[in-house]
């Protein structure tokens, strides 16, 4: 079955430490994948995505990812985390599907200390 | 700016209830969704919809129907609600098209069955 999984599920940084999330998906094919945020007690919004071309992705807020096709991976990274990224990171892809609907990792939770 | 919009933040329900949870979604999209978020399971697909009167069962469609009669407004029905579906229920409305279109998602509404 396709799947994204994360294996980071909580993660405690101070501020201005390294952050990298790690991310696998498993299908063959065209891939396509996403990173949301979503910071407390607000929608999921997307930080970035890949689809093809350049695999180092920049997304909002200082955020990137790195596409390796052959370790099935799309890490999330950011060089010095705030206060203010604290929130719960998930990993999604729409694996072979063309229709819209999206395979979600099971999501990280990051605590920024101050 | 683009808006999906969930009817409740926050419902408290009885075992045996018949709830209705509605989504709105004003950027004339295709495609609509309804996830369910649990911690440490991420977003797993309840129903999606990509057309007027169309639903499609997605991972966890058991005890749970949709109907989708105008463009814009997608509903999710538990049937009869039961503990183990307390839990974050978010809509998320998307493009039709191919796996590069982004979703984008409501705030939220936290169910919690009694």
């Amino acid at each position: 079955a396709q799947s994204v999984s994360q294996h980071n599920h909580h993660v405690i940084l101070s501020e201005a430490a390294s952050l990298e999330l790690g991310c696998n998906y498993s299908y063959g094919g065209t891939v396509n994948l996403f990173w949301y945020v979503q910071y407390p007690g607000q929608h999921l919004q997307l930080l970035l995505k890949y689809f093809s071309g350049d695999p180092l992705v920049k997304g909002i807020k200082g955020f990137e990812a790195e596409f390796i096709k052959s370790k099935f991976s799309f890490n999330l990274r950011k060089p010095s985390v705030q206060w203010s990224d604290t929130a719960e990171y998930f990993c999604a892809s729409p694996g072979s599907s063309n229709t819209g609907k999206l395979i979600f990792g099971q999501g990280t939770t990051l605590q920024v200390k101050p | 700016d683009v808006k999906v919009t969930q009817s409740s933040r926050y419902l408290v329900k009885r075992t045996g209830e018949k709830v209705f949870l509605e989504c709105v979604q004003d950027m004339d999209h295709e495609n609509m969704f309804w996830y369910r978020q649990d911690p440490g399971l991420g977003l797993r697909l309840i129903y999606f919809s990509y057309d007027v009167k169309m639903k499609e069962k997605g991972d966890i469609p058991e005890g749970y129907s949709v109907s989708r009669e105008k463009k814009e407004r997608f509903s999710l029905i538990l049937e009869s609600a039961s503990t183990n579906q307390t839990s974050m229920y978010l809509c998320a409305s998307s493009l039709l098209g191919t796996g590069e279109t982004e979703a984008f998602f409501g705030q939220g509404t936290r169910l919690t069955v009694v």
